[in-house]
């Protein structure tokens, strides 16, 4: 089943803008991961942020989590067309289940070139 | 990261076959794999965890005959589709857990139209 939602489910921006992503849980986790599809293709790891941290930055990635409020954020900043991909962020199970990974809906990103 | 490949990366069957898709590991070891279902425009759903020298573990609502999971070595799994309908067709996409990366890599995944 699924952990949670994203939303936006889409969005659409000008190359070089700022892209900000949202992904909601619902049970307590050891870490978080972004993930990101191109169309028809598999997925390839972003970044991972555990439990205990509250932001983490990579490159033009920036994550931040609040596990107070479940949630998490990845902000992609200077977006280029290349950045055009769905994302998807995932929490392992927790305590009982922590080797699993729980997806979320997903963003399918567009960058306007 | 490591690398984690699929074959094949398409294959279309006629309703009633078996189809196997194989998932290894290029690089690293994985005592554990994960088999993923993505309908399109969708997230992936878990369908099962593979484990090295034992059983599958099925998520609920995923039938074991027949969706059949074989982990053989610590690089290679294998799904195999057993009596493939059209309501199985979807992408199909493997990982591989590297425990001390924390992470899973993924496969580029295998389409799967079923007529």
């Amino acid at each position: 089943s699924q952990q949670g939602e994203e939303d936006p489910q889409a969005l659409s921006i000008q190359e070089g803008e700022n892209a900000t992503m949202n992904c909601s849980y619902k049970t307590s986790i050891n870490n978080l991961q972004w993930y990101r599809q191109n169309s028809g293709r598999g997925l390839v790891h972003l970044i991972l942020i555990r439990s205990n941290e509250r932001e983490k930055h990579s490159g033009r990635l920036r994550v931040t989590l609040d596990t107070s409020k479940k949630s998490s954020s990845l902000l992609i900043t200077a977006s280029r067309a290349a950045d055009t991909a769905s994302y998807f962020c995932a929490t392992d199970g927790g305590m009982d289940s922590s080797y699993k990974l729980i997806f979320g809906s997903g963003t399918r990103l567009l960058v306007r070139p | 990261g490591a690398v984690v490949s699929q074959h094949p990366s398409r294959v279309i069957c006629k309703s009633g076959t078996s189809v196997k898709i194989e998932c290894r590991s290029l690089d690293f070891q994985a005592t554990t794999m994960f088999w993923y279902r993505q309908f399109p425009k969708q997230s992936l759903m878990l369908m099962a965890t593979s484990n090295e020298g034992s059983k599958a573990t099925y998520e609920q609502g995923v039938e074991k005959d027949k969706f059949l999971i074989n982990h053989a070595s610590l690089t290679l799994s294998t799904l195999t589709v057993t009596s493939a309908h059209p309501e199985d067709s979807s992408f199909y996409i493997c990982s591989a857990e590297d425990a001390p990366q924390e992470t899973q890599y993924f496969g580029p995944g295998t389409r799967l139209l079923v007529l």
